[in-house]
């Protein structure tokens, strides 16, 4: 069964500053890797999704990285902005038949300071 | 992108009542999912909805308590039964594209407490 952790599970930054969130999961190879914000009261938004052959991708601010031998991934944000305040989280979807099965970690809520 | 709604956005119900919460897609879907996220929790799956047929349910969910409808391949319905204050919780659908590197695509969610 896949697991995904998130790290840490809060972080408080200050506006304009870089700050990397964490994601490891346990099962390999998989479909594909997303990272999702879900603001306060909203549905989540992806941010970004990687295939298993992919090691980074970029979303404006936002780049994610893969590290397929350590099975984790990041999600580095730069210049933080206020409204990145929210919750971020890791996806992890493993194939399944003719369709996939995801695999949601806890999240990492994230609040920026003026 | 698939542009989702969900109503009621939220909602605040007497135990032992049933709510039943709609979405909407702007465009027809191959898959339709319910989750349900509890507060500091990740998102767990309630079931797949089926258009014509019966819905699949994940381990831990049975039909009595979370009926669900799919008519057709752009609306699902999720009803909550018997509601206790255990149910207290954002209950989101989503959809996939199956020809679409599996993304999944998020309604706003439907918040509900219970008394």
């Amino acid at each position: 069964k896949n697991q995904v952790e998130q790290s840490p599970q809060s972080l408080i930054i200050l506006e304009g500053k870089n700050c990397t969130l964490q994601c490891n999961y346990t099962v390999s190879p998989f479909s594909n890797l997303r990272w999702y914000k879900q603001d306060t009261g909203r549905g989540p938004v992806s941010l970004t999704i990687m295939t298993f052959s992919e090691n980074t991708k970029s979303n404006g601010r936002y780049t994610a990285t893969l590290d397929a031998d350590t099975k984790q991934s990041s999600l580095h944000i730069t210049a933080s902005q206020l409204s990145d305040s929210a919750s971020y989280i890791c996806v992890v979807s493993l194939p399944s038949g003719g369709s996939y099965i995801p695999t949601f970690g806890r999240g990492t809520s994230l609040i920026v300071h003026p | 992108s698939a542009v989702i709604s969900q109503k009621p956005s939220r909602d605040i119900c007497q135990r032992g009542t049933s709510l039943t919460i709609q979405c909407q897609v702007d465009s027809q879907v191959t898959m339709m999912f319910w989750y349900r996220q509890q507060p500091g929790q990740s998102l767990t799956l309630i079931a797949t909805a089926n258009q014509g047929s019966e819905a699949t349910y994940e381990s831990g969910f049975v039909i009595d308590k979370f009926p669900i409808s799919r008519p057709n391949l752009t609306f699902s319905t999720l009803t909550v039964s018997n509601m206790s204050p255990e149910d207290s919780s954002i209950y989101l659908c989503s959809v996939g594209y199956r020809a679409k590197v599996d993304e999944q695509f998020f309604g706003p969610g439907t918040r509900l407490t219970v008394l």
